[in-house]
């Protein structure tokens, strides 16, 4: 199994465009969690899907943040428009949800920077 | 408010020493606490903690959990630069989500 896979692994952009991220879950998992990590906020969950559909996105941070779940395997998260302070790094966990899991399994992060 | 609290906040010491490293929580509907390392990227799993008292192994490492008191603690003995890490806490609500502490940042040093 490749595990999760994100892409792209670094982005780098300008204020005011669109970025989307994208997240492959584990083949069989049904939980997919996208995160934000920096440096001063430690590692904050955005919104999470079980069985593609969102139960909580309580940590999104405002509206120009969207994330969707278009089949059982795959999740993307969009930023529209960018800001220099949306410059983290995005994580995407997936887990076999549905019952007390034991881990998540995290990608390897997608480095955003805006300038 | 849901909280998460590790402490300290960074350590280091020397090759060989023992850490002790703390994770206090004020979560309602708790259902389990976990431990990440995490080095230069994703974190890792190190152990889930469910039950009072039971002590988790793995090597060098081991956590123990204290429902009562609400916390948590992750021990690594006779450590080596290779547990360089930040060592993250979570703590699982009924709902699935994690409620996650900011870290403790742990440099080994030669």
């Amino acid at each position: 199994d490749a595990g999760v896979i994100q892409s792209p692994r670094h982005e780098v952009t300008e204020m005011g465009q669109e970025v989307t991220l994208r997240c492959k879950l584990i083949s069989g998992h049904n939980s997919l969690f996208w995160y934000r990590q920096t440096m001063m906020r430690g590692l904050e969950l955005l919104i999470y899907f079980n069985n593609n559909v969102p139960i909580d996105d309580s940590g999104m941070p405002e509206d120009r943040f969207s994330a969707k779940m278009p089949n059982a395997s795959f999740s993307t998260l969009k930023i529209q428009p960018s800001e220099p302070r949306d410059s983290a790094v995005y994580f995407c966990a997936s887990g076999d949800g549905g019952r007390s899991y034991n881990e998540q399994f995290f990608g390897p992060g997608t480095r955003l920077t805006v300038l | 408010e849901d909280k998460v609290v590790q402490s300290p906040l960074s350590l280091v010491v020397h090759e060989g020493d023992t850490v002790t490293l703390n994770c206090s929580y004020e979560v309602t509907n708790f259902r389990s606490l976990l431990w990440y390392k995490q080095e230069k990227k994703a974190p890792t799993f190190l152990f889930m903690l469910t039950s009072s008292g039971i002590e988790k192994k793995s090597g060098r490492l081991s956590s123990i959990l204290d429902k009562k008191e609400l916390f948590s603690i992750l021990n690594i003995t006779a450590t080596q630069t290779g547990d360089s890490a930040v060592y993250l806490c979570a703590v699982e609500k009924g709902n699935y989500q994690l409620i996650w502490g900011a870290g403790t940042k742990l440099i080994i040093k030669p």
